[in-house]
């Protein structure tokens, strides 16, 4: 069965900051890896989607990682600013690329 | 390009009731996930819609039960409602059922 887990569940940054968000899970047979951002209350966001054949994928200030065979993946934020403030959920599907399964997240709030 | 839609935007209804839900994926994606995640914890699979067949299911009672329309739209359906249902109800869409989640902005459930 697989299951997710984010690391740390909550995070405080003062604006500018570099941060890493952690993902890990128990089965490394995925199909891919998905990270979302969730404001208070709303849907999810897709960021980034890293295959199970890729080690990472980039967007603007993104940038994340696949470790499939240490079941990990990081989420890393460049020059963070308050507008990054949301929940931030990885998910990972299984293969054939059914029944994505999310962590809890990590509640980031970057101070101004 | 409408992305997902999902009616009503909150509901609020009475244990033992039931309830529907409806979602309408993004254009050119054929495939509907439904989630339930409530406050502070990370969305749980319940089930996953492709070609109006039911394929993958959560860990969740026969109570929730669901539909897949020709046009791809889909309606989850809820009996006896509990008290524990109370959640935010996410419908995600993608195209044969592979591609990256898109998720709609929900539908807020509260069972009193």
């Amino acid at each position: 069965k697989q299951e997710v887990t984010q690391i740390p569940a909550a995070l405080s940054v003062p604006e500018g900051e570099n941060l890493v968000l952690n993902c890990s899970f128990t089965d490394s047979a995925i199909y891919n890896l998905q990270w979302f951002r969730q404001d208070p209350g709303k849907g999810l966001t897709s960021l980034l989607l890293i295959q199970s054949s890729q080690r990472e994928q980039t967007s603007g200030r993104l940038n994340a990682s696949l470790d499939k065979s240490s079941g990990r993946s990081t989420l890393y934020i460049a020059a963070s600013q308050p507008g990054d403030s949301a929940t931030y959920l990885c998910a990972v599907s299984g293969t054939g690329g059914f029944k994505t399964i999310f962590g809890a997240g990590t509640r980031l709030f970057v101070k101004a | 390009d409408a992305g997902v839609t999902q009616s009503p935007t909150h509901l609020i209804k009475t244990r033992g009731q039931q309830v529907t839900l409806r979602c309408s994926p993004k254009s050119g994606h054929d495939t509907v996930s439904w989630y339930q995640q409530a406050l502070g914890q990370g969305p749980q699979f319940i089930f996953q819609y492709y070609e109006e067949e039911e394929r993958q299911r959560g860990n969740f009672p026969d109570r929730f039960s669901g539909h897949q329309f020709p046009n791809y739209s889909s309606e989850l359906n809820v009996n006896a409602l509990l008290l524990g249902d109370s959640a935010l109800y996410l419908c995600a869409s993608s195209f044969q059922y592979r591609s990256p989640l898109h998720f709609g902005n929900g539908t807020r459930l509260t069972v009193t």
